[in-house]
C-alpha cells in the first residue's frame, strides 16, 4: 500500500512569489494535515482538512491556505513568499485522529531566495 | 499553554547505553502523548504513545515514563544501537481536537 506522497520534493522560489505543494494521502484516509518544519523549530501545525473542509488552522498568516479535493488529496498554497517561509513542509494523513497516529510523507523542501 | 518543551536538543550516547529524552507540558487537557522518530530525508513515524491513565508503557527497547503531577514525560531507549540515531519528537494532543503539538525535537546520535 502506498504511503503519503508529496510533490514536488524540492522547490525554489523568490520573495513575493507563490508556491503550491501537493499531497496524496494514504488510500482510505480522509483527514490531511500540513505541518511546517523549520530548522530548530520542530513541527508547527498549519492546517487540517477533513472531507473537503478546513477543520482547524494553526497560528499562521492568511497567505498560507489550501484545499482538499474530492479524492482527499490536498494542496498547500503560500502566497507572497518571505525568506522565513523556507522550510520542510510535511503532509500527514489519518483515518482516525483520536489514535494520535499521523502518517507523514517525506515532505517538500521549499527554499525562498 | 499549547507548548510542549523538549530537552535536550541533541544527545550523544555510546552503543549499549541508555538514551533519555524529556518533555514537559502545561495544558492539563492534553490526554495523548506520542513519540515520533524521524530519519534524515524521511517524514516522522509514530514510535510509541501513552495516555495519562498509566505511568509507564514499554515496547521492546523503548519505554515512555509519564508523571502526571509533574506534567512531564520521557522516552527511554535501552541498549541504544547506531540504528536508533535519528531525531525524536514528543507530542501531545487533546482527544478530538485533531491537532498534535510537537516538541522541538532531539537529535540522537549513537556512537558505535
Amino acid at each position: 500500500e502506498a504511503g503519503v506522497t508529496q510533490s514536488p520534493t524540492h522547490l525554489i522560489k523568490t520573495r513575493g512569489q507563490q508556491a503550491t505543494l501537493r499531497c496524496s494521502p494514504i488510500s482510505g484516509h480522509t483527514s490531511v494535515y500540513w505541518y511546517q518544519q523549520a530548522l530548530g523549530l520542530g513541527l508547527q501545525f498549519l492546517l487540517w482538512y477533513d472531507e473537503g473542509e478546513e477543520r482547524n488552522r494553526g497560528n499562521f498568516p492568511p497567505r498560507f491556505s489550501g484545499r482538499q479535493f474530492p479524492n482527499y488529496s490536498s494542496e498547500l498554497n503560500v502566497n507572497a513568499l518571505e525568506l522565513e517561509d523556507s522550510a520542510l513542509y510535511l503532509c500527514a494523513s489519518s483515518l482516525l485522529m483520536n489514535t494520535g497516529e499521523l502518517f507523514f510523507g517525506e515532505g517538500s523542501r521549499l527554499t525562498v531566495l | 499553554q499549547q507548548q510542549v518543551k523538549q530537552s535536550p536538543q541533541s544527545l550523544i550516547v555510546q552503543k549499549g547505553g541508555i538514551s533519555i529524552i524529556n518533555c514537559a507540558y502545561e495544558n492539563t487537557a492534553f490526554d495523548y502523548f506520542p513519540w515520533y522518530q524521524q530519519f534524515p530525508g524521511k517524514g516522522p513515524a509514530l514510535l510509541i504513545a501513552i495516555r495519562p491513565d498509566v505511568s509507564e508503557k514499554k515496547e521492546g527497547r523503548f519505554t515512555i515514563s509519564f508523571n502526571k503531577s509533574a506534567k512531564q514525560f520521557s522516552l527511554h531507549i535501552m541498549d541504544s544501537q547506531p540504528g536508533d540515531s535519528a531525531t525524536y519528537f514528543c507530542a501531545a494532543s487533546i482527544q478530538g481536537a485533531q491537532k498534535l503539538v510537537f516538541g522541538q525535537g532531539t537529535r540522537l546520535t549513537i556512537n558505535p
